[in-house]
């Protein structure tokens, strides 16, 4: 089965204030994790990711960080623009290979 | 630099009869990697090629192939169509196999049998 989930199905956020989605994982042979984000009609696109043996990793305006004790993931992004709304996965990658496997996404709504 | 490219956009079969769906990776990139996303099962890993051999196959019925050309280009091939099998198709490549380099996904196939 899957080994990575997502806690909420859908999260409103005011404009300009911060997003924080979160995910859980079981399997601790995971190389990277990685957060997707997939608009309407498009495919998964990178966000940003972070290798199991790190804790925190920042980009532009986004941050993700993961606690390998308790096998939890977190993308928060800063000042949340409309242009943010979108479903967004987070995934893992193992055993050196290419193979994504994807939670079952959050929908995330910027609220004007 | 082109992303990569999935053709057709929209397919519309019906039952019983099999479809082949293409896809051209970026420039330069070795691996190509196929899922199918579904509102009641997500994104589902298919199977990944690199340099033209099937490195991992997910859990589908052997009605789903692929293959991979020496240009990097794949197709993948869904024979013995069945409702169940409307879906987004997802086509991502990466430059190398390994687990740390990025993966570019297409716009997708969107499949409709009916």
């Amino acid at each position: 089965g899957e080994s990575v989930g997502l806690h909420l199905p859908t999260l409103s956020v005011q404009e300009g204030d911060n997003s924080i989605i979160n995910c859980a994982y079981s399997n601790s042979a995971s190389d990277y994790f990685i957060w997707y984000k997939q608009e309407s009609g498009k495919g998964p696109q990178f966000i940003i990711d972070i290798r199991s043996n790190m804790d925190k990793r920042q980009g532009q305006r986004v941050t993700v960080l993961l606690n390998k004790t308790v096998k939890h993931l977190s993308l928060q992004i800063a000042a949340t623009q409309p242009g943010d709304s979108a479903v967004y996965f987070c995934a893992e990658k193992r055993g050196g290979y290419q193979k994504v496997t994807f939670g079952t996404g959050t929908k995330l709504q910027v609220i004007p | 630099k082109a992303g990569v490219t999935q053709t057709p956009r929209y397919l519309i079969k019906t039952r019983g009869q099999q479809v082949t769906l293409s896809c051209s990776p970026i420039s330069g990139h070795r691996s190509v990697s196929w899922y199918q996303q579904t509102p009641g099962q997500g994104l589902q890993f298919l199977f990944e090629y690199f340099s033209e051999t099937q490195r991992n196959k997910g859990n589908f019925p052997g009605r789903f192939s692929g293959r991979q050309f020496s240009n990097s280009r794949s197709e993948m091939n869904v024979s013995t169509l069945e409702l169940g099998d409307s879906a987004l198709y997802l086509c991502a490549s990466s430059l190398a196999g390994g687990s740390n380099t990025e993966a570019f996904f297409g716009q997708g196939t969107r499949l409709t049998v009916v």
